[in-house]
């Protein structure tokens, strides 16, 4: 089936405007995860969804960050007022559940390549 | 916090020998280790992971070693080939209320030469 989908691809934006970056896991996978990749560096943990518990928020490196899953599917990754050193790959995962268990696989999207002049 | 090393930064071999990458951990509850392998531009894929019940798995040309009272694991590449090259990343999750969370490594570049 299809993969892990993200868009934009690529978003330039201006110092200090807001953007939303959106993701859409593969169906039926109940865990959605939100990584951030500097350039040759690896990958940040920033947040966590599975199901309909809190989300695990903490990797977000301030509270300019925030993200939403709406039903259970769609998730969007907001930063507000951007600053230069959010430039970076974010990049989103998702995993399935199984008998109740969630599995450890995470499936990446190809993620969104974010410039910030 | 989670903390993994990861050991070389960069790799160069030639075609058909082997590649060793190695990382360490610092947290006793990890119970899961993956490793990513990423092309240019592209997204990570998940080539191998190993469980902390288990010592070694192997897949073809690709191995991964555990070793739990070290905190180290490391991801063993036989008969390599130029398709090979690429940033390979390895990564541990936790469990517990740390279940989603993968710390990764810095990665290895990985060059084979022709």
């Amino acid at each position: 089936g299809a993969g892990v989908s993200q868009s934009p691809s690529n978003k330039v934006t201006e110092k200090g405007k807001d953007v939303e970056l959106r993701c859409d896991p593969i169906s039926g996978h109940t865990a959605l995860y939100w990584y951030r990749q500097s350039l040759g560096q690896g990958l940040e943990f920033l947040i966590y969804f599975q199901g309909n518990s809190a989300p695990d928020k903490s990797g977000l490196p301030s509270d300019r960050f925030s993200a939403e899953r709406t039903g259970g599917s769609v998730s969007t990754l907001t930063i507000q007022r951007t600053q230069q050193e959010d430039s970076a790959v974010y990049l989103c995962a998702s995993s399935w559940t199984s008998g109740g268990s969630l599995s450890y696989e995470q499936y990446f999207g190809p993620g969104t390549r974010l410039t910030v002049t | 916090g989670e903390n993994v090393e990861q050991h070389p930064s960069t790799l160069s071999v030639q075609e058909g020998d082997s590649a060793v990458i190695k990382c360490t951990y610092s947290d006793s509850a990890s119970n899961y280790f993956p490793w990513y392998k990423q092309e240019l531009g592209k997204r990570p894929q998940l080539i191998i992971d190993i469980r902390s019940n288990v010592g070694e798995k192997k897949d073809q040309r690709i191995a991964v070693t555990l070793n739990k009272t070290a905190k180290h694991f490391s991801l063993h590449i036989t008969e390599t080939q130029p398709e090979d090259s690429a940033v390979y990343f390895c990564a541990e999750n936790a469990g517990g209320t740390s279940y989603g969370k993968l710390t990764f490594g810095q990665g290895t570049i990985l060059t084979v030469h022709p």
